[in-house]
């Protein structure tokens, strides 16, 4: 059972256009969220997180946004450029000390063209 | 600084083998993570440790994997005996204290049973 859900395997968009990946989640109990970057034949690198007590966190041209009651969160990049294209993974923790394991969903791969 | 370091990086094995793939945390994180990404299922905790101790390990699929961390600048999973379905790109992730939710990410290991 998937508790993070990325359902779009894909996007593509045209460069200095806006990128909006969304990721959807199940558990009530997860109050901190992440993004990750993923490059071929590299590590997922942190991107961008929030917190629960939050519904927007912006760095630079990106910005992710919660939506607590849909248990929704998105994240937007703009402008978008070609070196965005990357998979993308939302992930997603419970905080209580004992516990700070990530759950990640599947993944989006983004494609920016120029 | 040296990021989280995996070998091997690509490994080829033969249905029934023992594989056995390694990993070194950043210097000073005491949480490492062993996870596993397949085009199915995603990037999936397999088991995590702190202070070099075993935490969860309640996503390792079967008793045929087992994973050590003898001390806080080593790890190790072992798959005995290896079958193609494990073959997926296996990362060790490091972070530096119990409750904070970045991790850092290894290049991976590909692992392919044939």
């Amino acid at each position: 059972d998937q508790q993070v859900k990325q359902n779009s395997p894909s996007l593509s968009v045209q460069e200095g256009r806006i990128s909006i990946l969304n990721c959807d989640y199940t558990n009530s109990m997860f109050d901190y969220f992440l993004w990750y970057k993923k490059y071929p034949a590299e590590g997922p690198t942190f991107l961008i997180s929030i917190s629960s007590i939050k519904d927007k966190n912006e760095d630079g041209r990106f910005t992710v946004f919660l939506n607590k009651s849909a248990k929704h969160l998105s994240l937007h990049i703009v402008p978008s450029q070609p070196g965005d294209s990357a998979v993308y993974f939302c992930a997603a923790s419970a905080s209580g000390g004992a516990n700070s394991k990530l759950t990640f969903g599947k993944g989006i791969t983004l494609s920016v063209r120029p | 600084d040296a990021g989280v370091i995996q070998s091997p990086r690509h490994e080829v094995t033969e249905m029934g083998q023992e594989v056995t793939l390694r990993c070194k945390p950043i210097s000073g994180h005491n949480s490492l993570f062993w996870y596993r990404q397949t085009m199915m299922r995603g990037l999936e905790l397999l088991i995590y440790f702190n202070n070099n101790v075993p935490i969860d390990d309640s996503g390792m699929p079967e008793d045929r994997f087992s994973a050590k961390m003898p001390n806080a600048s080593f790890s190790t999973l072992k798959i005995q005996p290896s079958e193609p379905r494990d073959s997926a790109v296996y990362f060790c992730a490091s972070s530096l204290e119990r409750g904070s939710y970045e991790q850092y990410f290894g290049p991976g290991t590909r692992l392919t049973v044939t």
